[in-house]
């Protein structure tokens, strides 16, 4: 799988947009990037994948830039709840989906 | 919640001894899979199910590790002599067919003395 870097830590005031980057320069085609978050003592959770078109849910958005090189997860209205480390995941091919997790961004949202 | 459940959530065990841990992923998740996680990092892929058959294990899965799930629906993990840099959360989590969307447990701590 496609290695991923991602900055160590990131602020967001309460009720403003959290825009987390990624960069996966080595992703390959068949390869979708996938986003989760670690609540703190609590097991990951899925937030969004894609693979190439941009994807929104009831919890993020999700931005791939054209050469797929690099996506930035957007939370639109950032809550204290949200305050976790966001992973950035490339996954796919013939990896049986196991998941391969880097260090994360730790978000931290402020009042 | 996800409805995957794991127990027991913290075991406490000395070195040297054996420990089973259990996962239950609802009855959908036909994909199952162990993870490790220490203090500071990101979880760690340990080993893989496709119902019952394991298809796929990490180097990280040492000779005291084995895992199992013999009817494709709950999965126990077993480390055998313990060691101190076993201490870990150990993650569950399960998958259906529909792309790669896990659906983690809450994790037991294991805390070897």
């Amino acid at each position: 799988d496609a290695k991923t870097t991602q900055p160590p830590s990131m602020d967001c005031a309460e009720g403003r947009a959290a825009n987390l980057p990624c960069n996966h320069s080595t992703i390959s085609g068949n390869e979708y990037v996938y986003w989760y978050r670690q609540i703190h003592s609590q097991g990951p959770q899925y937030i969004i994948h894609g693979l190439k078109n941009n994807e929104t849910n009831e919890m993020a958005s999700l931005i791939i830039t054209e050469d797929r090189k690099s996506s930035t997860l957007i939370l639109p209205h950032a809550t204290l709840r949200d305050t976790a480390v966001y992973y950035c995941i490339v996954s796919g091919g013939t990896s049986y989906g196991k998941l391969t997790f880097g260090q994360g961004t730790i978000l931290t949202v402020h009042p | 919640d996800t409805g995957v459940s794991q127990d027991p959530r913290h075991k406490i065990t000395k070195r040297g001894q054996n420990v089973t841990f259990r996962c239950d992923p609802i009855s959908e998740h036909n994909r199952l899979y162990w993870y490790r996680q220490t203090l500071g990092q990101g979880p760690e892929f340990l080993t893989y199910f496709q119902n019952e058959a394991q298809l796929e294990k990490s180097r990280l899965l040492s000779d005291r590790f084995s895992a199992e799930r013999p009817k494709g629906s709950f999965s126990t993990l077993e480390i055998q002599r313990t060691e101190q840099g076993d201490s870990a959360m150990y993650l569950c989590a399960g998958g259906g067919q529909k792309n790669n969307e896990q659906f983690f447990g809450p994790g037991t701590r294991l805390t070897v003395l």
